[in-house]
């Protein structure tokens, strides 16, 4: 089954304690991303990549960081966490061959809370 | 800057009546856009998209959305409403830079179909 995965799927945590949160696709897709969604704000870009070794800041990067070493995994990392970053978090994966598969598959979400 | 708005929070439908849910956008070039949809404690499903071609693309369940470049809206539609279609709509639009793809996000807008 075609899926993106991410893990844990709820995590309490204190400010401070470093932490990821693993994402992997089977897709082979060159794309992936990381969202954060809070409410009334939608959905924001936080980091992408286009391919392995590629990555680019979204619109809200500060505090966080991504690695892409192996196609299929894009790993959040959280260095030293606060609370402003409690959140619902997505990964999602899209094709980049052509613009007729653009749409992005979404992870189930991340619940992460920082005290 | 590329921008995605959606003016309503809340749409309030009763089943077996259309609905519309708006989605004005702001980018420099020509514009790849999205609806998503994301029922209660679930990631994201893609919906529909524009790429090129027609003004009027279909989509899952039942969906369409009408492309107006002069107004610059992808307004997501549906003849007849169902109770199950109740959930939370995200309009996106994706732009091509130096980078990658960057993709924003609207702030979403909640349907609710009263039955």
């Amino acid at each position: 089954e075609a899926q993106v995965t991410q893990n844990p799927r709820y995590l309490i945590t204190v400010t401070g304690k470093k932490l990821t949160v693993t994402c992997s696709q089977n897709m082979n897709h060159e794309y992936m991303s990381w969202y954060r969604q809070d409410p009334g704000l939608g959905l924001r870009q936080i980091y992408y990549s286009m391919n392995v070794e590629v990555t680019d800041k979204g619109d809200v990067p500060e505090g966080y960081k991504v690695s892409r070493k192996e196609k299929r995994n894009f790993p959040l990392i959280l260095e030293s966490p606060s609370p402003n970053q409690t959140s619902l978090y997505f990964c999602a994966s899209s094709s980049t061959g052509s613009p007729d598969s653009y749409e992005q598959y979404f992870g189930p979400g991340t619940r992460l809370t920082v005290t | 800057a590329q921008s995605v708005a959606q003016p309503e929070d809340q749409v309030n439908v009763a089943e077996g009546n259309p609905l519309t849910v708006k989605c004005t956008y702001s980018v420099s070039g020509n514009p790849y856009l999205f609806w998503y949809v994301q029922y209660p404690n679930r990631g994201l499903q893609f919906l529909l998209k524009y790429i090129t071609g027609d003004n009027l693309v279909k989509g899952s369940y039942g969906f369409e959305a009408e492309f107006n470049k002069s107004q610059t809206s992808f307004h997501l539609k549906k003849p007849s409403a169902l109770v199950s279609d109740s959930a939370l709509y995200f309009c996106a639009v994706r732009e091509r830079n130096t980078g990658g793809f960057k993709t924003i996000f609207g702030a979403g807008t909640r349907l609710f179909v009263k039955a």
